[in-house]
């Protein structure tokens, strides 16, 4: 059975930068993307990035390039999510997930998602 | 991007009802369509896949349908376990994107 572990939850300063870890295991890890979702207080679901750990290769939307940066190390099955910049805005539980791939017809595996990371954003 | 255009944003109904909730793509994403679960301190859970296809262990009175720009999704007799919120979310091109959602409630 795959399970996505993360890592707890965490304060952060206005204008520091968080990583939270998403470990993959049970399953097998490198060609199937790993995405990051958010969803703060009062807000739906926003997609943040995903990366490909076998190619090491990653996607952002457009308003997160610069601010986001997404690695995964083959060796312990872990992606990890870097935010920089953070701001008050920044506040959400945000998960680790893997969706169905683009113009897929079946699931690329198990399609799961980590029990999410509270972050906090607070002066 | 592909914006989704989800409604009702919420939504009371009875136990035992059918309830349908709609999502509106920008640009035909043909079949490439998921639809979630959402509860309170909980993680999203995967309904549907591919417009129709019931994610294993999906109840079935869970559907989907559309094709193109317009999608639904259908609750048939509302259980009380349903209350949730329920995004959909395109996957035809990146980024991935979700509609802002449906507040589910019990009248």
């Amino acid at each position: 059975q795959v399970q996505l572990v993360q890592s707890g939850a965490v304060v952060k300063k206005p204008g520091s930068s968080v990583k939270i870890s998403c470990q993959v295991s049970g399953g097998s890890f490198g060609k199937s993307a790993i995405n990051w979702v958010r969803q703060a207080p009062g807000h739906g679901l926003e997609w943040l990035g995903r990366i490909i750990p076998f190619i090491g290769s990653s996607n952002f939307p457009r308003r997160f390039q610069g601010r986001v940066t997404i690695t995964a190390d083959k060796s312990t099955t872990t992606a990890y999510m870097k935010l920089s910049g953070l701001t008050s805005n920044d506040t959400a539980v945000y998960y680790c997930a893997r969706l169905m791939g683009v113009r897929t017809t079946n699931p690329e595996g198990a399609l799961d998602w980590g029990p999410g990371t509270q972050l906090s954003v607070s002066s | 991007d592909i914006h989704m255009t989800q409604s009702p944003s919420s939504l009371s109904a009875s136990l035992g009802d059918r309830v349908t909730i709609t999502c509106q793509a920008s640009e035909d994403i043909s079949t490439y369509i998921s639809w979630y679960q959402k509860k309170p301190g909980k993680a999203p859970k995967l309904l549907i896949y591919g417009v129709s296809t019931l994610e294993a262990g999906v109840p079935s009175r869970f559907s989907g349908s559309g094709s193109g720009t317009d999608f639904s999704f259908t609750i048939n007799s509302l259980q009380p376990e349903d209350v949730a919120t329920y995004y959909c979310q395109q996957y035809d091109g990146l980024p991935y994107t979700f509609g802002q959602g449906t507040k589910l409630h019990i009248k």
